[in-house]
């Protein structure tokens, strides 16, 4: 089962425009993460936002989280062409100190020179 | 990077045939992870460890097994491949040894071919 959606499932944007994703899902979470992966890669973390956070900020990424609407966006500021990748976010639920995640279908963000 | 390998990187095989891929991993963490990759279908979770010899199913388990006799090992075999095993596995790690901070680290992933 599929818990998180995304939304758009492709975008494309000029360099040094903003970028924004979104994700919704289904259950309640202990926490909620973003990842990216570059083509023929394997994923890369980039942010965890806890339940009973609303807005976290890493660099160029704030990340904001409405558990009443269970929903999530990655924002991305100031876009480079190294930010052309597939975003991914995926809910976790924590069983036996295991992070137990659950991906959406991703993102494909492609950022134009 | 994370310390991880998974071998083989690409494997062609046959219908019916056993397969078993390796992810080995240097840094001590003390969950390990199966995902595979299916365009439309993002990542889905096989199987995972939270400790030696401590395995569990995830989402899609069926046809897979699974061992860790080790920290640093993680198996996932294929008792008899099928096309539908056709995909990209990732294995993923997690839980340094001050408890680190829920992200996953992730393999360059296993390319799997089964005709």
């Amino acid at each position: 089962s599929q818990q998180g959606e995304e939304d758009p499932q492709a975008l494309s944007i000029q360099e040094g425009e903003n970028a924004t994703m979104n994700c919704s899902y289904k259950t309640s979470i202990n926490n909620l993460q973003w990842y990216r992966q570059n083509s023929g890669r394997g994923l890369v973390h980039l942010i965890l936002i806890r339940s009973n956070e609303r807005e976290k900020h890493s660099g160029r990424l704030r990340v904001t989280l409405d558990t009443s609407k269970k929903s999530s966006s990655l924002l991305i500021t100031a876009s480079r062409a190294a930010d052309t990748a597939s975003y991914f976010c995926a809910t976790a639920s924590v069983i036996q100190g295991a992070q137990k995640l659950v991906f959406g279908q991703g993102t494909r963000l492609t950022i134009n020179p | 990077d994370a310390g991880i390998t998974q071998s083989p990187r690409h494997k062609v095989t046959e219908t019916g045939t056993p397969v078993t891929l390796r992810c080995h991993q240097t840094e001590n963490h003390r969950y390990m992870y199966w995902y595979r990759q299916d365009p439309g279908h993002g990542l889905r979770l096989i199987h995972y460890s939270y400790g030696v010899k401590d395995t569990d199913k995830g989402e899609v388990s069926d046809g897979y097994s699974v061992s860790r006799s080790k920290t640093e090992d993680f198996l996932l075999t294929l008792e008899s491949a099928t096309s539908s095993q056709t995909s990209v596995y990732f294995c993923a790690i997690s839980g340094s040894a001050g408890g680190g901070t829920g992200e996953l680290f992730f393999g360059e992933g296993s390319r799997l071919t089964v005709l």
